[in-house]
């Protein structure tokens, strides 16, 4: 079945830029997502990125996608304690926006 | 609209004890899911409605586990005979299937611990 791989830890200096890695095995995703999971919240859609792309920039984001490689990127810049929380790379490879999840990557932003 | 809602936020419950969830979808949206979400991992999917049908359950849905959504707004999910292995945090989403629509959006979650 479809997988979803994600670095589990990354840390990093208030100021610094964050780059979370995601690999997925689906090719017939339509969609990837990154979601941000804080401590005793639901899970917030950060950004998406449809997959005929290759990079998507949303403020502070950047999405980078590899089909090629089926790997997916997010990069945060400036990064503020703020990001700290667990960010999880998704696809909708199980179409009508039904989403599988990676592992998640739990950022810890240093200030 | 507040979004996606989902009631109790917490539960606990003894071994063999029934419990049922609610949620409460984005009032126009006729997709609604239900994911659970184990501790360090991410959430993972178990059941797909389409207003009031249930179009797909994963394996992960045993037989102890129901979900209905009666007249295609307000979902249930019901788990019989609780397990320690069911504690996790049981996450509802919609969605609409609607052209241009991109995203589901998720409720915060019911957090079940089984002692």
């Amino acid at each position: 079945g479809e997988d979803v791989e994600q670095s589990l830890f990354l840390s990093v200096r208030e100021g610094d830029s964050s780059v979370i890695n995601c690999t997925y095995t689906d090719s017939s995703s339509t969609y990837l997502y990154w979601y941000k999971q804080e401590p005793g919240a639901g899970l917030q859609l950060l950004t998406y990125i449809f997959s005929n792309m290759d990079m998507k920039q949303d403020q502070r984001l950047t999405v980078l996608l590899n089909k090629k490689d089926k790997h997916l990127s997010l990069r945060i810049a400036d990064t503020q304690t703020g990001d700290s929380a667990i960010y999880f790379c998704a696809d909708d490879s199980g179409g009508y926006q039904k989403v599988t999840f990676g592992t998640g990557t739990k950022l810890q932003v240093i200030p | 609209d507040t979004g996606v809602s989902q009631d109790p936020r917490h539960k606990i419950t003894k071994r063999g004890q029934n419990v049922t969830f609610r949620c409460d979808p984005i009032s126009e949206h006729n997709r609604l899911y239900w994911y659970r979400q184990t501790l360090g991992q991410g959430p993972e999917f178990l059941t797909y409605f389409q207003n009031e049908a249930q179009l797909e359950k994963s394996r992960l849905l045993s037989d102890r586990f129901s979900a209905e959504r009666p007249k295609g707004s307000f979902s249930t999910l019901e788990i019989q005979r609780t397990e320690q292995g069911d504690s996790a945090m049981y996450l509802c989403a919609s969605s609409s299937s609607g052209h241009s629509n991109t995203e589901a959006f998720f409720g915060q979650g019911t957090r079940l611990t089984v002692v």
